[in-house]
């Protein structure tokens, strides 16, 4: 248990719809990153927060915006899902912006499925 | 950063030493070697890292050449719950943002 909690585990949900996936950092830790991993892209970074401030993105479309709350938890939204949005999303967390001082710890991921 | 060149699969009896190798030839002086594993659908795991001596923790040691041009993952009693795909990913420290799992190498623990 790496200590970093993602909810929902599964999602199936329609074309067109929208979601949000929802991520508890490791206590202790401030920054929070979004990967998604499909069949056939392998593990993707979306995005960095830290203590609540976006630090860095990587390719995430227009249709997805995630944020950090005060109380370090994370969200992403998805919408305007389309079919090839259907992958794993995981959440990760470290205690540094960098997060490689220390090591970034990832959940065990959400599952969603647009049919 | 530099790129990683791993093998796809490879097999290992349980108990036996486990080396995953993988190739970094255009390492720069400032990047360091991570290994990750993922085990079958779950969140990649950290294992170890290094800069350019040999690492050790109480999962696996990590040997990194002279030139720094390879190194090779070490699980020194391999176990069922070891098949995985394990990657070998070269940044430069405070990039975490641009870690980037490629292909890795599928390890297939057996009886």
């Amino acid at each position: 248990d790496s200590g970093v909690t993602q909810t929902p585990k599964h999602l199936i949900t329609a074309t067109g719809q929208r979601v949000t996936l929802r991520c508890s950092p490791r206590s202790g830790d401030l920054s929070v990153y979004w990967y998604q991993q499909s069949l056939d892209q392998g593990l993707q970074f979306l995005i960095q927060y830290y203590n609540g401030e976006e630090r860095a993105k990587g390719n995430i479309l227009e249709r997805f915006s995630a944020q950090q709350f005060p109380d370090l938890h994370s969200e992403l939204n998805l919408s305007s899902l389309e079919l090839g949005d259907s992958a794993l999303y995981f959440c990760a967390s470290s205690v540094d912006p960098s997060g490689m001082r220390n090591t970034i710890y990832f959940g065990e991921g959400s599952w969603l499925t647009v049919v | 950063d530099a790129k990683t060149t791993q093998p796809p699969s490879m097999d290992c009896a349980e108990g036996r030493a486990a080396n995953l190798p993988c190739n970094h030839s255009t390492i720069s002086g400032n990047e360091y070697v991570y290994w990750y594993r993922q085990i079958h659908s779950q969140g990649p795991q950290y294992i170890i890292h290094g800069l350019k001596n040999n690492e050790t923790n109480e999962m696996a040691s990590l040997i990194i050449t002279e030139d720094r041009k390879s190194s090779t993952l070490i699980l020194p009693h391999a176990t069922l719950r070891d098949t995985a795909v394990y990657y070998c990913i070269v940044i430069v420290t405070g990039t975490a943002s641009k870690l980037t799992f490629g292909t890795g190498t599928r390890l297939q623990v057996t009886l």
